[in-house]
């Protein structure tokens, strides 16, 4: 069952754009997100959360929102660079139980 | 110094052999995990062990069997290897501090081919 869903496998954006990486999940009990980047051959690394009890957190150019209505949460990244380019996972756990990742998107920045 | 480590980074092998992959951390974390990546790129958890002990095990054949020796290592083991089980191993740790969050740092990974 995935609870965690990236429906866009890919996304090309232009060099200064903005990126925006959507994610919807299914189980209302899920407290944590987060997003990970993960660059070919190798481990995912993590790029920034957000708690249940926040809508917006922003770190820098990247700036995670949480609609927890909707269960959505998108990721935005203003402005992109070529260096963003990678697999983006996003990410969800209960009570710092096992988390569920997304299937990823994929994200060309063209320079 | 990597912080979370994985050997080997790849591995071919025929069907019907036993293979180990090795995973360690240098981050004085209390948690380590196994994920797989399945050919449709999800990353599904398969063990997670809290200070050596088993706390996750998730529907996994038990040809698959994670040893963890001390709080530094967690060690997967396969038996009877199997074409399905091809796929990308993905170790990651975490410190579970109490209130602290979840977040884990991933090794490279391990990709495995069964012929």
């Amino acid at each position: 069952d995935q609870q965690v869903k990236q429906n866009s496998p890919s996304l090309s954006v232009q060099e200064g754009r903005i990126s925006i990486l959507n994610c919807d999940y299914t189980n209302s009990m899920f407290d944590y997100f987060l997003w990970y980047k993960k660059y070919p051959a190798e481990g995912p690394t993590f790029l920034i959360s957000i708690s249940s009890i926040k809508d917006k957190n922003e770190d820098g150019r990247f700036t995670v929102f949480l609609n927890k209505s909707a269960k959505h949460l998108s990721l935005h990244i203003v402005p992109s660079q070529p260096g963003d380019s990678a697999v983006y996972f996003c990410a969800a756990t209960h009570n710092n139980n096992d988390m569920r990742f997304g299937a990823g998107t994929r994200l060309t920045v063209k320079p | 110094d990597t912080a979370v480590s994985q050997t080997p980074k790849y591995l071919v092998t025929q069907m019907g052999n036993d293979k180990s992959i090795k995973c360690e951390q240098n981050l004085g974390h209390d948690t380590m995990y196994w994920y797989k990546q399945d050919s449709k790129k999800f990353l599904k958890i398969m063990f997670s062990y809290n200070n050596k002990e088993l706390i996750i095990n998730e529907t996994v054949p038990n040809r698959f069997s994670p040893k963890s020796p001390d709080k530094a290592h967690l060690n997967l083991h396969i038996n009877s290897l199997e074409l399905g089980d091809s796929a990308v191993y993905f170790c990651a740790s975490s410190s579970r501090l109490a209130g602290g969050t979840d977040t884990q740092y991933f090794g490279p990974g391990t990709r495995l081919t069964v012929l």
